[in-house]
C-alpha cells in the first residue's frame, strides 16, 4: 500500500533556529515528490517538486532533499521566521497515475518568538 | 495571473440538506482534482476532471459528486449532508499536456460546516 509518513507531527522551535522535517514513503515508481506549507484555514501553497532524479532542491530559506534508496525526503528551514508557523505536508505522486498523489499527514510547525 | 479561485470561503449546512461548491482553475489549466480536508483524516482525494471527465476518483460515496465546464471550472456536489462532512474543500488546478504534469495550485478551501 502506498504510504506517505511524516514526522515529528508536530515541532515547536525558537525564531532564527533551523529545522528539519522528515517524509518516508513507500510510493514506488513515483513521478515526483512535493512539499507544500499550508496556513491554518488556507490552501497548501507549493514549497518545492523534485522529479525521483533530483536529489536537492531549494526554495530560499526553504531546502528539500530527496534519496530515492531509502525513499525519504526532508525539508529544512534555514534561519526560522514568525511567518514559518504553519503546516508542511509531503505529497508523492505515483508514477502513471499523477492525479492520485498520496499526502503525507504533515508536520505542523509553531515558530515561537 | 489569477489563482484558482473557490466559492464560497464559507459554508454553513444542516444535515440532509445538498451543497454545491465552485472551482476555477488558473487560466489554461485543464487539470482541476478536488480534495477533503479534515483534522483527523488530513488530505484526502476525492476526484479529478480534465476535459469535462472524470479522470480519476477516490474513494468516497457516492453523495460526493462533480463535474466540469468547457471553460475548465468545475463543481463539486454532496447531497445528504451528514455532519461528518464538515471540512476544508481543497481545489487544486494543474497544466496537463498528455504525459507532461505540472505541479497542482491550490485554491484558498471551501470551508463547510455542517450543523
Amino acid at each position: 500500500k502506498n504510504q506517505v509518513e511524516q514526522s515529528p507531527q508536530s515541532l515547536i522551535i525558537l525564531e532564527g533556529k533551523n529545522c528539519t522535517l522528515q517524509c518516508n514513503y513507500t510510493v514506488s515508481p513515483f513521478s515526483n515528490l512535493r512539499w507544500y506549507k499550508q496556513d491554518t484555514g488556507r490552501g497548501p501553497v507549493s514549497l518545492t517538486i523534485m522529479t525521483f532524479s533530483e536529489n536537492t532542491k531549494s526554495n530560499g530559506r526553504y531546502t528539500a532533499t530527496l534519496d530515492a534508496d531509502t525513499k525519504q525526503s526532508s525539508l529544512h528551514i534555514t534561519a526560522s521566521q514568525l511567518s514559518d508557523s504553519a503546516s508542511y505536508i509531503c505529497v508523492v505522486s505515483p508514477y502513471g497515475s499523477a492525479s492520485k498523489i498520496i499526502f503525507g499527514s504533515g508536520t505542523r510547525l509553531s515558530i515561537r518568538p | 495571473k489569477a489563482g484558482v479561485t473557490q466559492t464560497p470561503r464559507y459554508l454553513i449546512k444542516t444535515r440532509g440538506q445538498q451543497v454545491t461548491l465552485s472551482c476555477s482553475p488558473i487560466s489554461g489549466h485543464r487539470s482541476v482534482s478536488w480534495y477533503q480536508q479534515t483534522p483527523g483524516q488530513g488530505l484526502q482525494f476525492l476526484f479529478e476532471y480534465f476535459s469535462e471527465t472524470q479522470r480519476n476518483k477516490g474513494n468516497f460515496p457516492g453523495r460526493f459528486s462533480g463535474r466540469q465546464f468547457s471553460n475548465s471550472r468545475s463543481e463539486m456536489n454532496v447531497s445528504t449532508l451528514e455532519l461528518g462532512d464538515s471540512a476544508l474543500y481543497l481545489c487544486a488546478s494543474s497544466y496537463d499536456r498528455g504525459q507532461l504534469r505540472t505541479e497542482a495550485f491550490f485554491g484558498q478551501g471551501t470551508r463547510l460546516t455542517v450543523v
